[in-house]
């Protein structure tokens, strides 16, 4: 199957801070996403984003697929913020069988 | 609008028993997927359903098993647990045609703990 791996794994911000988020994937993907997984175990779509910019109030995320890598920007972070990113992609013809990466772990204090 | 309700919440279980874990997708989904999740790592692919059938299935043995109901609804079986099968379970619900758009709504999940 194809690699995902974030980085950095684990990361404390004071409240306020910016952020960024990386994540690299070993091969060709036909769609990937960033998910915020809250403390009771939920995980919330943030962007659906194979390629290209997109920006949703204090988080943006930017994916060049032709190197095989995502960011997700976190801008003026709240402590609400905290909780685990996940990146997941799906390769072409998988029908929709998203490998996830590790995750980062954010705490923001206040 | 209800989202994706798994039940149940929690669950304890002796190894070598069976258990059964139950999703409704969101209103208005036909597909469902579910996943694996062990502490401090990533969701894993078991498999997905469309048309109360198996269209998808990630690297589990077949003591893992499901099903789709005609309502959309389905089940996620596991037979002979072992310790490491402890690991909150996730399903995620999609529209089939839009997935490659929208991606995925999750459930809060189950979490099995097998002693």
């Amino acid at each position: 199957g194809i690699q995902v791996e974030q980085s950095p794994p684990d990361l404390i911000l004071q409240e306020g801070a910016n952020s960024t988020l990386r994540c690299n994937f070993s091969d060709s993907v036909n769609n990937l996403q960033w998910f915020h997984q809250n403390p009771w175990g939920q995980l919330i779509n943030l962007f659906y984003i194979p390629s290209g910019t997109k920006q949703n109030g204090r988080l943006s995320a930017t994916t060049v697929a032709t190197e095989r890598y995502s960011l997700l920007y976190i801008s003026s972070s709240q402590t609400t913020d905290s909780g685990v990113y996940f990146c997941a992609v799906d390769r072409p013809n998988t029908g929709n069988q998203f490998y996830f990466g590790t995750g980062t772990s954010l705490t923001v204090i206040p | 609008d209800a989202g994706v309700t798994q039940s149940p919440t929690h669950l304890i279980k002796t190894r070598g028993q069976q258990v059964t874990l139950r999703c409704s997708p969101k209103s208005g989904h036909d597909t469902v997927s579910w996943y694996q999740q062990a502490l401090g790592q990533g969701p894993q692919f078991i498999f997905q359903y469309y048309e109360e059938e198996e269209r998808q299935r990630g690297n589990f043995p077949d003591r893992f098993s499901g099903h789709q109901f005609p309502n959309y609804s389905s089940e996620l079986n596991v037979n002979a647990l072992l310790l490491g099968d402890s690991a909150l379970y996730l399903c995620a619900s999609s529209l089939f045609t839009m997935a490659a758009n929208y991606g995925y709504t999750f459930g809060s999940g189950t979490r099995l703990t097998v002693v």
